[in-house]
């Protein structure tokens, strides 16, 4: 049973290029978290999506930054001109539908550098 | 606003003692605490949960307590060993809109 799958584990990106974060979540689980951790920081919430559904993206930059979760396939995160500011560990998390299935699961991260 | 406040950065502690991780929260609408461990270049990984009904929670060398009037939780390790040497995350879950906000983080160090 594979856990929260992230690829790639490692992204290097110049300056004004475009970064995609891929997510897999768990087998069986419909909710999907990004979070982003910068050096020496805590975990910030990003944004929560369910199956083709933005619920929450209170945590995500207005510009450049946007995530999806479609039907099919993993969520995806986008940062568009990337700057050095968001060189950082980005996770994904995922969680079971329902009230009292109240664990998240992490993937090992994408660490994201920009040049 | 930080909603989920870890004030200590760091502690040490001597192995085979008590390790006492400290979390507060300000949101009522939280009905999950969690407690997440991580190593450099993992990602966090479970360690327990308390529902917002209970005030304890035991699972082998690890039991959360809450104190729901003081908004406060703590995560006791008891023996503590070497390998529980990570950075400690609370994080607790609105019941709103299932969102998790989590701590800044404690790097708990364990010495031989």
């Amino acid at each position: 049973n594979a856990g929260v799958m992230q690829n790639p584990r490692h992204l290097v990106r110049r300056r004004g290029q475009e970064a995609r974060l891929r997510c897999s979540p768990m087998k069986g689980h419909s909710h999907v978290y990004w979070y982003r951790q910068l050096p020496e920081e805590g975990l910030k919430f990003m944004v929560y999506l369910q199956k083709e559904n933005i619920i929450d993206e209170s945590g995500m930059p207005k510009e450049r930054f946007s995530a999806e979760f479609p039907k099919e396939g993993p969520s995806i995160l986008r940062i568009q001109q990337v700057v050095r500011g968001d060189s950082a560990a980005y996770f994904c998390a995922s969680s079971p539908e329902g009230a009292t299935n109240e664990k998240l699961f992490f993937g090992s991260g994408t660490q994201l550098s920009v040049l | 606003d930080q909603q989920v406040k870890q004030n200590s950065p760091s502690l040490s502690v001597q192995e085979g003692r008590i390790s006492i991780l400290n979390c507060d929260y300000t949101n009522s609408m939280f009905d999950y605490f969690l407690w997440y461990k991580k190593y450099p270049a993992e990602g966090p990984t479970f360690l327990i949960s308390i529902s917002s009904i209970k005030d304890k929670n035991e699972d082998g060398r690890f039991t959360v307590f809450l104190n729901k009037s003081a908004k406060h939780l703590s995560l006791h390790i008891v023996p503590s060993q070497p390998g529980d040497s990570a950075v400690y995350f609370c994080a607790a879950r609105d019941s709103g809109t299932y969102k998790y906000i989590f701590g800044t983080g404690t790097r708990l160090k364990v010495l031989a």
